[in-house]
């Protein structure tokens, strides 16, 4: 049971050139979350999933696209890339909200740089 | 709009002492919960104790326990006889429902925890 993969770990991007951020998830979770951290910072949410094919925009979505296709992948999109996008990036996976509990397991993150 | 505050940018403590971290939180909502979050230098984000509005008594795992104080809206953390291994940054975080009755969390600013030997 791996949980929740990113890839790639690091990534370093020139102004104006895109990239999909990849994140998986062996857990079955039907809610998965983009997240990014800038320095010093909590996370802010930009864009979540409540199952497939269902997405949905969160507080900083501008700049980024999401799909769900399948359960297990929720790929993040930068089309045209720019300095404040700079971030480290976190993925994370949930059940469905049955209750009131509902833990958020993260993935490892990925650190960009846009220079 | 919920928020999560956390007034601590840095904090020190020695180990084998008992440090607290502070929140606080604002929501009109009845039901809600308090999530507490462990961030090494490492980068990844690891849960570590969640408290419900309902719960009556604090929550405990292992070394970490919440102290709830819902009519002052905080849920500090207390960590018992500090590790080194405890040295790393700490997030509160509180789940928000959003549209369609599906949630998400809201994120303090966090904070960081130096444990000297």
């Amino acid at each position: 049971n791996a949980g929740v993969t990113q890839t790639p770990k690091f990534r370093i991007l020139k102004i104006g050139q895109s990239m999909t951020l990849q994140c998986a998830q062996d857990m079955n979770h039907n809610y998965m979350y983009w997240y990014r951290q800038d320095p010093g910072m909590g996370l802010k949410l930009i864009y979540y999933s409540v199952g497939a094919g269902i997405t949905d925009k969160g507080e900083v979505p501008n700049g980024y696209n999401v799909s769900r296709s399948t359960t297990e992948d929720f790929p993040l999109r930068l089309e045209l890339a720019a300095p404040s996008q700079t971030s480290v990036y976190f993925c994370a996976s949930s059940y469905s909200t049955g209750g009131t509990y509902n833990e958020q397991f993260f993935g490892p993150g990925t650190r960009l740089t846009v220079l | 709009a919920q928020k999560i505050t956390q007034t601590q940018p840095g904090m020190f403590v020695q180990e084998k002492e008992a440090v607290t971290l502070d929140c606080t939180y604002d929501t009109s909502d009845q039901s809600y919960g308090l999530f507490w979050y462990k961030q090494p230098s490492s980068g990844e984000m690891i849960f570590l104790i969640y408290q419900g509005s309902y719960d009556e008594q604090n929550a405990t795992e292992g070394r970490y326990s919440l102290n709830f104080q819902k009519a002052r809206k905080s849920a500090n953390l207390v960590i018992s006889a500090s590790q080194l291994g405890d040295s790393a940054m700490y997030f509160c975080a509180m789940r928000e429902v959003i549209s369609g009755g599906y949630n998400k969390l809201i994120f303090g600013a966090g904070t960081r925890l130096a444990v000297h030997p």
